[in-house]
């Protein structure tokens, strides 16, 4: 099984500046990796997948970069709305697909 | 537009029995896998299990397997999962979620809302 890590934990950043999450895979997993955002309460939603391709309806702010093992997502000037948890998944190797842990990013 | 409604939770004994239910709007169902994900409350999230587009390819996370089974019913549009022998650790919210397309190696492009399963005596 293919374990996904998530840095950090918790990502304290100011409205307007930029936030770089980062996610670690346990083997190679080319570029099948996957991005979602989850607001409390609320469901998942896409935000990349490929780890470059932004999902229908995913504003310019949000990219993905990496392959391999790396991967990183940026968020170039946070909006409020953008508050949120965010997930990388695998689906390199299925089954099982795998999530990361999570990264938390809240208002400095 | 695309809408996964899931049914079916609620607050179970331990060991008994659960079957969820998804409901799939404004796609072409059998046109694509579906897999259910769940998340503890307060958790992250972890993948159940996946069916493929015709039924033909089942997975379930290792942890699970032998107490819970995936099916659809591609005429009624319609993702399940049965639950037996139900822990305590198996409380969480249970998404329905779309695969890209008709294989479950594909990423999840659309989620539902989920239905909570609580495991208490």
């Amino acid at each position: 099984e293919i374990v996904m890590t998530q840095s950090p934990a918790t990502l304290s950043v100011s409205p307007g500046e930029r936030a770089t999450l980062s996610c670690r895979a346990s083997q190679s997993i080319s570029s099948n990796l996957a991005w979602y955002q989850q607001k409390p309460g609320q469901a998942p939603r896409l935000l990349i997948y490929g780890a470059s391709t932004r999902a229908t309806g995913i504003p310019a702010r949000f990219s993905g970069s990496g392959s391999g093992t790396e991967f990183t997502l940026t968020i170039s000037s946070l909006q409020s709305e953008d508050f949120a948890v965010y997930y990388c998944q695998q689906y390199n190797n299925w089954p099982p697909i795998t999530f990361g842990p999570g990264t938390k990013v809240d208002i400095k | 537009e695309v809408q996964l409604v899931e049914s079916g939770g609620d607050l179970v004994q331990p060991g008994r029995s659960l079957r969820l239910s998804c409901a799939a709007s404004g796609f072409t169902f059998d046109d694509y896998a579906m897999h259910w994900v769940r998340q503890a409350p307060g958790k992250g999230l972890e993948w159940v299990s996946g069916i493929s587009w015709n039924s033909g390819s089942l997975a379930y996370a290792e942890s699970l397997k032998g107490r819970f089974t995936i099916s659809r019913d591609n005429a009624k549009s319609s993702l399940y999962l049965q639950m037996n022998s139900l822990r305590a650790e198996d409380t969480a919210f249970y998404y329905c979620a779309r695969a890209e397309g008709p294989y479950t190696s594909l990423p999840i492009d659309y989620w539902g809302q989920g239905t909570l399963v609580t495991v208490s005596s």
